[in-house]
């Protein structure tokens, strides 16, 4: 099976600017989660999403949203964005809810915000 | 909400030893906690993970053991080798109801040849 995949891998932008990142999971997995990951915060849940609807999320502004397909393909949209949202945003996908199945991470968008 | 702490930050072991990295949590609720490494600019992925109805788990090299009523769950690398050098993250999560994953700080493990 391919492997969950991410794009793009890196984006520059500068502030204020809006951004999408896409994320593509594992051929049946029907659960995507998004992270943030920084030096200073390290791993940081974002949401949950499992067939279309979010889950959870965690405690980010509401300048971060995402979305499902009905393909579980996902996307994380950053609005208004700031330099502290230059990080590595990661996807990570599992066949069931998060805690009841493995998660596969993707290689992650390196976002730098100017 | 769960606060995981992790220690060290940084492990330095000669190859052949053994490794042990210590994450606590503060949430009785949590129920499952898996362990990720995550190689120089690589994604992280799951090496071993535990739920709370066990005790310690093993798969080769590595072993997870959890005390439940310590709140603390520790990784266990045996004979370590150059390509073990990472950083290792642990994680809690509850599978029940609302979850969020708390990760730890992670942990810079080099292992000299």
């Amino acid at each position: 099976k391919a492997g969950v995949t991410q794009t793009p891998r890196y984006l520059i932008k500068t502030r204020g600017q809006q951004v999408t990142l896409s994320c593509s999971p594992i051929s049946g997995h029907r659960s995507v989660s998004w992270y943030q990951q920084t030096p200073g915060q390290g791993l940081q849940f974002l949401f949950e999403y499992f067939s279309e609807t979010q889950r959870n999320k965690g405690n980010f502004p509401g300048r971060f949203s995402g979305r499902q397909f009905s393909n579980s393909r996902s996307e994380m949209n950053v609005s208004t964005l700031e330099l502290g949202d230059s990080a590595l945003y990661l996807c990570a996908s599992s066949s069931d809810r998060f805690g009841t199945d493995t998660q596969y991470f993707g290689p992650g968008t390196r976002l730098t915000v100017l | 909400g769960e606060n995981v702490e992790q220690h060290p930050s940084t492990l330095s072991v000669q190859e052949g030893d053994s490794a042990v990295i210590k994450c606590t949590y503060s949430d009785s609720a949590s129920n499952y906690f898996p362990w990720y490494k995550q190689e120089l600019g690589k994604r992280p992925q799951l090496i071993i993970d535990i739920r709370s109805n066990v005790g310690e788990k093993k798969d080769q090299r590595i072993a997870v053991t959890l005390n439940k009523t310590a709140k603390h769950f520790s990784l266990h690398i045996t004979e370590t080798q150059p390509e073990d050098s990472a950083v290792y993250f642990c994680a809690a999560s509850s599978t029940g109801g609302s979850y969020i994953p708390t990760f730890g700080r992670g942990t810079s493990l080099i292992v000299h040849p």
